[in-house]
């Protein structure tokens, strides 16, 4: 099946620096990628998502990347914030006997000041 | 206005017991989900619904049934809960395919 990786695990960076998660996927078919951030106790939130057809996508700090020959997206965070730490998810929209959001195991940012 | 609202949120019970989970959107959205997120945060598809077919299951033990009585609503009943089954439930729901997916609040499963 779909498989979503996603890399670091952990990431802990100063305030004001810039913070990289990197995910890959298996089905070529995959045309959705969307990147969620879950405060401790909290619901995923979606904060930025991307298709096929575009290569890169911002919104102010966060961007998103698009690789599709290689089957990787990458999330950049600019002048990170306390409030930024969280976990993020990475996730690809699949086919398979229908169709599904498949989840990255998820990035526990930490960013100290 | 919550987009989508799942009842309980916090949910206790023993081993052995049937429990149900409710999940409600008011998005007008076509497709709902349920995820299930363990300890260790990982985020699993369980069910997906598109205008009430079940169009996804992953291995999903059969104690597991989701139960959709309009577009609205989508419910998780759970049989003979096992201690293994303690996590966060997630309802979610989207517009269509490929398309941003809405969490509810979750629903934090404990077995005793």
């Amino acid at each position: 099946g779909e498989n979503v990786e996603q890399h670091p695990s952990t990431l802990s960076v100063q305030e004001g620096d810039s913070a990289v998660i990197k995910c890959t996927y298996s089905d070529s078919a995959s045309n959705y990628f969307p990147w969620y951030k879950q405060e401790l106790g909290k619901r995923p939130q979606l904060i930025i998502d991307i298709r096929s057809n575009v290569g890169e996508k911002k919104d102010q700090r966060i961007a998103v990347t698009l690789n599709k020959t290689a089957k990787h997206f990458s999330l950049h965070i600019t002048e990170t914030q306390p409030e930024d730490s969280a976990v993020y998810f990475c996730a690809a929209w699949v086919n398979q006997a229908g169709t599904a959001l498949i989840f990255g195991k998820g990035t526990t940012l930490s960013v100290s000041s | 206005d919550t987009a989508v609202s799942q009842t309980p949120k916090y949910l206790v019970t023993q081993m052995g017991n049937d429990k149900s989970i409710k999940c409600e959107q008011n998005l007008g959205h076509d497709t709902m989900y349920w995820y299930k997120q363990d300890s260790k945060k990982f985020l699993k598809i369980m069910f997906s619904y598109n205008n009430k077919e079940l169009i996804i299951n992953e291995t999903v033990p059969n104690r597991f049934s989701p139960k959709s009585p309009d577009k609205a609503h989508l419910n998780l009943h759970i049989n003979s809960l096992e201690l293994g089954d303690s996590a966060v439930y997630f309802c979610a729901s989207s517009h269509s395919i490929a398309a941003p997916a809405i969490f509810g609040p979750g629903t934090r499963l404990t077995v005793l």
